[in-house]
């Protein structure tokens, strides 16, 4: 079972629509990270969430970590073809110390 | 821009042999961490660095897998003998010391064993 369950698992969407990711967990995290990783490439950091309920904009990309801690979401907004690529949460449980994925979900911008 | 910096890009190998792959962690970063992904799923911990100690290998294959920080810097991840299910994109990554520090990954190597 793994711990970040990350849905959906494919997206194919056209240029300009908008889309929702999701990362759920029953554990809480102190801490979730989100990444964007190309083919062939590592995963760039985009984003970290601490705060239950804190809500972070990067452009057209906006995060939202859940109240519980527990969960979180990434909605894009106008959706580019330079968008697609394998989007990864990663959390960091309190007294952990280290980092556990989600097998991503795999985005498709067509133009 | 400082970033983590990771060779070969690609290795191919035939099954049996061993295999090493080079990590140097961005500046002044003390955690370092090798990870294993396999295609289609996220990055797996093999092993976490905190300077030279090794502060969690829970995951990593001890009988086939080996990997070394000897000055708290730079590092090495060390296959022997390599299988068939060993092919997999394997990352470095690094972090300043502390909870909630983020990790920086570098381009990593894609190992495929034939």
């Amino acid at each position: 079972t793994q711990l970040l369950e990350q849905s959906p698992q494919f997206l194919s969407i056209q240029e300009g629509e908008n889309l929702t990711v999701y990362c759920n967990s029953s554990s809480v995290f102190s801490s979730l990270q989100w990444y964007r990783q190309e083919p062939g490439e590592g995963p760039v950091l985009l984003v970290t969430v601490v705060t239950g309920g804190e809500v972070k904009k990067l452009k057209r990309l906006t995060f939202q970590f859940g109240d519980a801690r527990k969960d979180s979401s990434l909605h894009i907004t106008a959706a580019q073809p330079g968008d697609t690529g394998l989007y990864l949460c990663a959390g960091v449980r309190t007294n952990a110390g280290k980092s556990t994925f989600g097998d991503g979900t795999t985005l498709t911008v067509k133009p | 821009e400082a970033e983590v910096a990771q060779s070969p890009r690609y290795k191919i190998t035939e099954k049996s042999q061993a295999v090493a792959f080079w990590c140097d962690p961005i500046s002044g970063h003390a955690t370092l961490y090798w990870y294993r992904q396999i295609l289609g799923q996220g990055p797996e911990l093999l092993v976490q660095f905190q300077d030279e100690s090794v502060v969690d290998d829970s995951q990593l294959p001890k009988d086939r897998f080996s990997a070394e920080r000897l000055k708290g810097v730079d590092s090495t991840l060390k296959i022997q003998p390599a299988e068939l299910g060993d092919s997999a994109m394997y990352l470095c990554a690094s972090s300043l010391w502390g909870q909630n520090t983020e990790a920086f990954f570098g381009q990593g190597t894609r190992l495929t064993v034939v």
